[in-house]
């Protein structure tokens, strides 16, 4: 079945440096995707989509400028945290959307984000 | 502004009940109502879509239904078993987007022996 790679599934950095998630569609062209972040035992909380080739489109609240999203390609999007803090430390989840395929998602399995 | 709620944090039941979560949404008329199931540090699988037309699906020991007029949905897991223990995720699609997904917080469902 269709699959959504997150790389690294954990990590941490220190306070003030930038990290970089990677979410990838395996096996399927991804025309979408979309960000998610979770605090424990807490919803999924979506920050922006992604298009493929174009900027993405983030919710209210969440600062663009912290939160680098690029799609460059149709089966990569990247997150990338900016300058982190302790409270940007959370579970970050990408979900990829198959749109030559009925729009079927498929979410990614996070990747713990840890700021010291 | 759109709202969704799972109206249990926990429900715990005994091995080959049923087990019903119950989804209720507010300020939104969602076209589809998604399930998901979430292990811990794991990201959610999909286990079914309801769309507002539909009345109730079923795949396997699972079924949903979807009332537009209470703006709720049931999720049942009929003879449930410990490997249903979970965390279970509602979802609705928002404006804009097929998969745009507002999620409830989940209910973490224990299935004992």
């Amino acid at each position: 079945g269709a699959v959504v790679s997150q790389h690294p599934s954990r990590v941490i950095c220190k306070s003030g440096t930038s990290v970089k998630i990677e979410c990838r569609s395996l096996d399927f062209q991804a025309t979408t995707m979309f960000w998610y972040r979770q605090f424990p035992k807490k919803s999924l909380m979506l920050m922006a989509t992604s298009n493929e080739g174009s900027k993405a489109t983030y919710e209210q609240g969440v600062e663009k400028d912290k939160f680098l999203i690029n799609h460059a390609s149709l089966t990569l999007s990247t997150l990338t945290v900016t300058s982190a803090h302790p409270e940007d430390s959370s579970f970050y989840i990408c979900s990829a959307q198959d749109g030559f395929s009925g729009n079927t998602i498929y979410f990614g399995e996070g990747s713990w984000l840890t700021v010291v | 502004s759109q709202k969704i709620e799972q109206n249990s944090e926990a429900l715990n039941i005994q091995e080959g009940k049923t087990a019903t979560l119950t989804c209720n949404y507010t300020n939104y008329s969602p076209a589809y109502l998604q399930w998901y199931r979430q292990d811990p540090g794991r990201g959610p699988v999909f286990l079914l879509l309801i769309r507002e037309n539909e009345k109730e699906k079923r795949k396997e020991r699972l079924k949903v239904t979807f009332d537009t007029t209470l703006k709720q949905s049931l999720f049942h897991i009929t003879a449930s078993q410990p490997a249903d223990s979970a965390t279970y995720l509602c979802a609705f699609s928002l404006s804009g987007g097929y998969n745009k997904l507002i999620f409830g917080a989940g209910t973490r469902l224990a299935v004992h022996p």
